[in-house]
């Protein structure tokens, strides 16, 4: 079974700076896609950026960029020039390509975001 | 685009009462839609999975009796906690897409509180 490890209960970055949340995960598959949400205090769940395996290039979107390592099964989500609106829970996930593609969640990263 | 509607945001109950959470995808027609539950300050974990006009398919240890999961239409979902207790309690949160491969877009959930 897959998993999702998330080693950071908590980061902290001052605005403007640059914050790199961390993420492993663990899967015998050689396919799969990998996510990164983020949960606002509002609860609700938004895509930040999302990784398709086969890809070598590493995904971005605006100031958020992941550095993807498939050998090591790494997934990290670097945030630049951070804004105090990034502050929220982030959380990795996982998705195989077959069956019900559900999403496999990490733990979560708590970010604050300091001005 | 592709809004995904949680109703209600917040209920408050008695034990032994049943609850209806509605999922609805406000423009696009989902085939699929997930069912999750997220306890304070923990990872968002599968209860089950829809697709429109079948049966649900149900996570390992998620009771099917107490938790009913309809999706009788291309843009709406329901689950309901059948004679809920306070152990029930938690965040319920649904998810949609579209078809195979698409990313899945959330709800703002619904806190459920059982006294």
């Amino acid at each position: 079974a897959q998993t999702v490890t998330q080693s950071q209960p908590e980061m902290s970055v001052q605005e403007a700076e640059t914050v790199t949340l961390s993420c492993t995960y663990d899967t015998s598959e050689s396919d799969y896609y990998l996510f990164w949400y983020k949960q606002p205090p509002s609860r609700q769940m938004i895509l930040v950026i999302r990784q398709e395996a086969y890809k070598q290039q590493n995904a971005t979107e605006n100031r958020f960029s992941v550095n993807f390592q498939k050998a090591a099964k790494s997934f990290s989500l670097k945030i630049s020039d951070s804004q105090l609106g990034d502050a929220a829970m982030y959380f990795c996930a996982y998705r195989s390509p077959w069956g019900t593609d559900k999403l496999i969640f990490g733990t979560g990263t708590r970010l604050q975001v300091f001005p | 685009g592709a809004v995904v509607s949680q109703h209600p945001s917040w209920v408050i109950c008695k034990s032994g009462t049943s609850v209806k959470i509605e999922c609805r995808s406000l423009d696009f027609q989902a085939t699929t839609m997930f069912w999750y539950r997220q306890f304070p300050k923990q990872s968002l974990m599968l209860m089950a999975t829809s697709n429109e006009g079948s049966k649900a398919t149900y996570e390992q240890g998620v009771e099917k009796d107490k938790f009913l999961i309809n999706h009788a239409s291309l843009t709406l979902s329901t689950l309901t906690v059948t004679s809920a207790h306070p152990e029930d309690s938690s965040f319920y949160i649904c998810s949609a897409r579209t078809r195979d491969n698409q990313p899945q877009h959330f709800g703002d959930g619904t806190r459920l509180s059982i006294l």
